[in-house]
């Protein structure tokens, strides 16, 4: 079946370093990845998306490039901030049930 | 943009009680919604594909006597947790499709509910 793969947590840096969060995944067909950010007590947003192979998401400075050859949708920031501190799932749409990676905890300290 | 809402966002009751959780679609109407399950520094395990007029469909392992669904309306869907147990305790989490998206691919997540069980 489908599934996802991300690095484990949690990831621990300072204020306007450079992130990546490692995402893999195995699916039939061509599914449709996202990244969700989760903060403390909430219920998850949708951070990016992307639907095609070589389509890159963005949104509030986070990408995501969809890279059918090595199967992975690796999430970057160029510059984090205190308040991107979360916890960030790698989801794929595939079949008709979603599948969530196990979430990836960000720390960011001043 | 669109908006999910879930009712209570806390909630703690005695064991043996029976919990209802409601998930509202707030500015547009879904025929799916789905019901997710977290438990404490882990992902999201999905519960049931929940289907306006018709029954919801369960994942493996997961008592369909125990978890109820209802989804009497394209912006309603409700979660009764019956007999509810100590180890029901955790974080119940609900989506929403777009109906006019037709697929899956957009997911609007509810902000969630806190089941605590004495």
């Amino acid at each position: 079946g489908d599934s996802v793969t991300q690095m484990e947590g949690p990831v621990t840096l300072s204020e306007e370093a450079f992130l990546t969060i490692n995402c893999t995944y195995t699916a039939t067909g061509y599914p449709s990845l996202f990244w969700y950010v989760q903060y403390p007590g909430e219920g998850l947003q949708l951070l990016l998306k992307a639907t095609k192979a070589d389509d890159k998401g963005s949104n509030k400075g986070f990408e995501a490039t969809y890279r059918k050859e090595t199967t992975s949708f690796h999430l970057e920031k160029g510059s984090v901030q205190v308040s991107d501190s979360a916890v960030y799932f790698c989801a794929l749409s595939g079949s008709y049930i979603p599948t969530f990676g196990r979430g990836t905890s960000l720390i960011v300290h001043p | 943009g669109a908006v999910v809402s879930q009712h209570p966002s806390r909630v703690i009751c005695k064991s043996g009680t029976s919990v209802k959780i409601e998930c509202r679609s707030l500015d547009f109407q879904a025929t799916t919604m789905f019901w997710y399950r977290q438990f404490p520094k882990q992902s999201l395990m999905l519960m049931a594909t929940s289907n306006e007029g018709s029954k919801a469909t369960y994942e493996q392992g997961v008592e369909k006597d125990k978890f109820l669904i209802n989804h009497a309306s394209l912006t309603l869907s409700t979660l009764t947790v019956t007999s509810a147990h100590p180890e029901d305790s955790s974080f119940y989490i609900c989506s929403a499709v777009p109906t006019s998206t037709g697929g899956t691919d957009t997911q609007y997540f509810g902000p969630g509910t806190r089941l605590t069980v004495l």
